[in-house]
């Protein structure tokens, strides 16, 4: 299937501090992504889904100032953690829509980044 | 918005039983259902979709039914094996593709029992 490659796979950072995660799509182009967030044992939230060339669409709830999502090309999305506080440790991860007949209408994801805030 | 109720939370079953998962959406419009696999901290992975337009699709020892009327569908899993056991999930979409997102069920823990 279509192979959504996420970065870093998991990243402890200081309070305070800001982290970026990069979603790419390999081998196709996604001018969506989508990235949720999920806590141990629970379903995937979805935050907001990542448009190319354009703003972010955000679910409700979730602040926009906080997690900032740049989707600048047509393989590359990025969520940035803002200012980031213990509560916001949680294991994200992106997803996009594959191509090609049989893909095209499957979503993939990615490997996920589990983020700790000390 | 669409919301998708999945049960049960957990199954335990013998190796070799079949298993099943159901979950009801709300959504009328939904026409994409995929069922996925998650193992502790990977990724969640597609094992199998159906459509509105079909009843019933089977891949081996796994099958999914749709009942649209009611607005329900089931994941069944035969002869279980160890390895099966993991976190399932249900989803629902207006549409596969392109823009439209997934509402996920909460999951299923499913052991198989050597």
């Amino acid at each position: 299937g279509a192979v959504v490659s996420q970065h870093p796979s998991r990243v402890i950072c200081k309070s305070g501090t800001s982290v970026k995660i990069e979603c790419r799509s390999l081998d196709f182009q996604a001018t969506t992504m989508f990235w949720y967030r999920q806590f141990p044992k629970k379903s995937l939230m979805l935050m907001a889904t990542s448009n190319e060339g354009s703003k972010a669409t955000y679910e409700q709830g979730v602040e926009k100032d906080k997690f900032l999502i740049n989707h600048a090309s047509l393989t590359l999305s990025t969520l940035t953690v803002t200012s980031a506080h213990p509560e916001d440790s949680s294991f994200y991860i992106c997803s996009a829509w594959g191509q090609g007949r049989a893909e095209e209408e499957k979503l993939f994801f990615g490997s996920g980044t589990q983020l700790s805030v000390l | 918005g669409e919301n998708v109720e999945q049960h049960p939370s957990t199954l335990s079953v013998q190796e070799g039983d079949s298993a099943v998962i159901k979950c009801t959406y709300s959504d009328s419009a939904s026409n994409y259902f995929p069922w996925y696999k998650q193992e502790l901290g990977k990724r969640p992975q597609l094992i199998i979709d159906i459509r509105s337009n079909v009843g019933e699709k089977k891949d081996q020892r796994i099958a999914v039914t749709l009942n649209k009327t009611a607005k329900h569908f089931s994941l069944h899993i035969t002869e279980t094996q160890p390895e099966d056991s993991a976190v399932y999930f249900c989803a629902a979409s207006p549409s596969g593709g392109s823009n439209y997102k997934l509402t996920f069920g909460k999951g299923t823990l499913l052991t198989v029992n050597p």
